[in-house]
């Protein structure tokens, strides 16, 4: 199983600063014939269910403020809030569907 | 609007048996796998089982093959899963979740509220 790994595990960052959360998979997860990084980011909030906010690495799904971004490649990725906003505390997931098992990184606890 | 709604969820011993639907509607359910996700307390995200949109293929999470049955009605726009010998590692939030594609593999865009599943005598 491919085995992802987020660092930190939480991070407290000011209202209107950066920040960035980082996911690293055990073995590429990008695929040259599409030219794809099957990497899924996930926000959740306390009581609620995930909600999808970038895949492919780097597409934010419609809806998604443009605040939020991803980058990455290979086995190494990231998730980056330009300018934290307090509607955005949450836990965050990455999740890798290159393969099943689809698994998902352990998370990490954004506060402010 | 996509909306999932996960029914069938309570407490049960410890060895027994309890079955989980979720009611899909807002797109074409029969194009779309569709998966289990949970959630133990406080934990992190487990993916548990997919179904194609046909229902034709299952996938399973080694934790639970051999002890849960995922299934679908595309009659009914309904996916199930059928969780037995239950022990208390399978006390979670049970999440239904639609595939982004018709074959199991695709990310997760849509996601029911959940349904808690506790495991206890």
């Amino acid at each position: 199983d491919i085995v992802m790994t987020q660092s930190p595990d939480s991070l407290a960052v000011s209202l209107g600063e950066r920040a960035t959360i980082n996911c690293k998979s055990s073995q590429s997860i990008f695929y040259s014939s599409n030219n794809k990084n099957y990497l899924a980011w996930y926000q959740q909030k306390p009581g609620q269910p995930p909600k999808l906010l970038i895949v492919w690495s780097s597409t934010r799904e419609s809806g998604v403020p443009d605040r939020f971004s991803g980058s990455g490649s290979g086995t190494d990725f990231a998730l980056t809030i330009s300018s934290l906003q307090a509607e955005d505390v949450a836990i965050y997931y990455c999740q890798q569907y290159y393969e099943t098992p689809r698994t998902f990184g352990q998370g990490t606890r954004l506060e402010i | 609007e996509v909306q999932l709604v996960e029914s069938g969820g309570g407490l049960v011993q410890p060895g027994g048996s309890l079955g989980l639907s979720c009611a899909a509607s807002g797109f074409a359910f029969s194009t779309y796998a569709m998966n289990w996700v949970r959630q133990a307390p406080g934990k992190g995200l487990e993916w548990v089982s997919s179904i194609s949109g046909s229902g034709d293929n299952t996938y399973y999470a080694d934790s639970v093959r051999g002890q849960f049955t995922i299934s679908r009605d595309n009659s009914r726009n309904t996916v199930y899963l059928q969780m037995k010998g239950l022990s208390a590692e399978d006390t979670a939030v049970y999440y239904c979740a639609k595939d982004s594609g018709q074959n199991s593999g695709n990310y997760f865009d849509n996601w029911g509220q959940g349904i808690l599943v506790t495991v206890s005598s």
